[in-house]
């Protein structure tokens, strides 16, 4: 079945510098990527995907990129503000089993 | 848009008890729901798939009798953890997908329910 690896586990930007989480994936069938936010005691809220006929996906201070080939996706977020301070997931779909298997998710921590 | 509302937020009930989770997609309907669990700090480990009109699938190691799950509706999934005991206290959160588009189309979590089994 799909892994999904997430890098790193914790990370701490002070405002305004950007943050850039990393996730690798095995299997090359799978062709959606999205990424989740959660805060405390919340679920988790997409923030952007990107499916894989694409390189690239931006969203105001939010980005996304996939390299099919190495199997690799990262998000991007440019200007980071204090209320970015969540737990951030992402998570790969092949389609055929329409399951999501997500990484292990990274604490980011913006301080002032 | 792509609103799920998930119903209790938090229960807190005695070791034996039998608890139902509601999971509702508001503003448009969901053919496939699924059901997470999360223990502290840890990711999110999916125990099963609810599909409209038909049995759930669930996840290897996941009881399908002690975790029922019914979605008799294209807006409703419940989740009923039956006889609960306190290794069964988590959080656990449901998601739903839009019926119409990609066959990958997102997944839209509602806000979790905290159970404590005392």
């Amino acid at each position: 079945g799909e892994n999904v690896e997430q890098h790193p586990s914790t990370l701490s930007v002070q405002e305004g510098d950007s943050a850039v989480i990393k996730c690798t994936y095995s299997d090359s069938a799978s062709n959606y990527f999205p990424w989740y936010k959660q805060e405390l005691g919340k679920g988790p809220q997409l923030i952007i995907d990107i499916r894989s006929n694409v390189g690239e996906k931006k969203d105001q201070r939010i980005a996304v990129t996939l390299n099919k080939t190495a199997k690799h996706f990262s998000l991007h977020i440019t200007e980071t503000q204090p209320e970015d301070s969540a737990v951030y997931f992402c998570a790969a779909d092949t389609g055929t089993a329409s399951k999501l298997t997500f990484g292990t998710g990274t604490r980011l921590q913006v301080t002032l | 848009g792509a609103v799920v509302s998930q119903h209790p937020s938090r229960v807190i009930c005695k070791s034996g008890t039998s608890v139902k989770i509601e999971c509702r997609s508001l503003d448009f309907q969901a053919t496939t729901m699924f059901w997470y669990r999360q223990f502290p700090k840890q990711s999110l480990m999916l125990m099963a798939t609810s599909n409209e009109g038909s049995k759930a699938t669930y996840e290897q190691g996941v009881e399908k009798d002690k975790f029922l799950i019914n979605h008799a509706s294209l807006t409703l999934s419940t989740l009923t953890v039956t006889s609960a005991h306190p290794e069964d206290s988590s959080f656990y959160i449901c998601s739903a997908r839009d019926r119409e588009g990609y066959s990958n189309q997102p997944q839209h979590f509602g806000d979790g329910t905290r159970l404590s089994i005392l």
